[in-house]
């Protein structure tokens, strides 16, 4: 079945240090989604990508949709304790019937920020 | 602060016991979402209504059962269920977009319902 994979599964880094999360689709999306997750929380929308070669920036987070649309990632600089949490990516899949908000999950990047 | 509400935001019930979870949203979104949190895990999606009708059922176990009185507005009733069940609910709502419209359908989460089945 539809598979989106995100790594790494866990980060934790320092205070001031950038920080990475890579989702990858075994198929075409339509548009992906970033979602983050404080512990004990919800998922909080962050963003969404829908053009290919696409590249967003809140601050200091940096979205990247790959130009084969298959592909995203999520880079933060210079981290504060502020940005811990899970971050999920979230495919819609391209050329289904369905248009509701089917969304395919990675399994998260949980990162810890050390002060 | 999340526009989709649910109550409760803790449940604890025993496996004998029949409750419901509740959700609202008031954004005039037409899609409807319940989703399962293990720890750790990411939402697995159980069910979406579309215009108060049901269209996407996970092959969730009929110990629960979901229900859309109107377009605001999402039940989901619980019936002798499992430890295995507890997780946290979320409910999420989104905009139902046609075929020509490749952006949209963003989902917003509530802040979930935490449930431990005793």
């Amino acid at each position: 079945g539809q598979q989106v994979m995100q790594i790494p599964q866990y980060q934790h880094v320092q205070e001031g240090e950038d920080f990475t999360t890579y989702c990858n689709s075994s198929t075409t999306l339509s548009n992906i989604q970033w979602y983050k997750q404080r512990p004990g929380g919800h998922p909080v929308f962050l963003i969404q990508l829908v053009k290919s070669g696409e590249v967003k920036k809140q601050k200091r987070l940096t979205f990247q949709f790959g130009e084969a649309k298959k592909n995203s990632s999520l880079h933060i600089t210079a981290t504060q304790t502020t940005d811990v949490g899970t971050y999920f990516c979230a495919g819609k899949v391209q050329g289904r019937g369905s248009t509701l908000g089917r969304l395919y999950f990675g399994r998260g990047t949980q990162l810890t920020v050390w002060p | 602060d999340t526009e989709v509400t649910q109550t409760p935001k803790h449940l604890v019930m025993g496996m004998t016991n029949k409750k419901s979870l509740k959700c609202e949203q008031h954004m005039g979104h037409r899609a409807m979402y319940w989703y399962k949190q293990k720890a750790k895990k990411p939402p697995e999606l159980m069910f979406v209504y579309s215009y108060e009708k049901l269209s996407i059922n996970e092959s969730v176990p009929s110990r629960f059962s979901p229900e859309c009185p109107n377009s605001s507005l999402l039940n989901l009733h619980l019936h002798a269920l499992q430890p295995e069940d507890s997780a946290l609910y979320l409910c999420a709502s989104s905009q139902v977009g046609t075929g020509l419209i490749l952006s949209g359908n963003t989902i917003y989460f509530g802040e979930g319902s935490w449930l431990t089945v005793v």
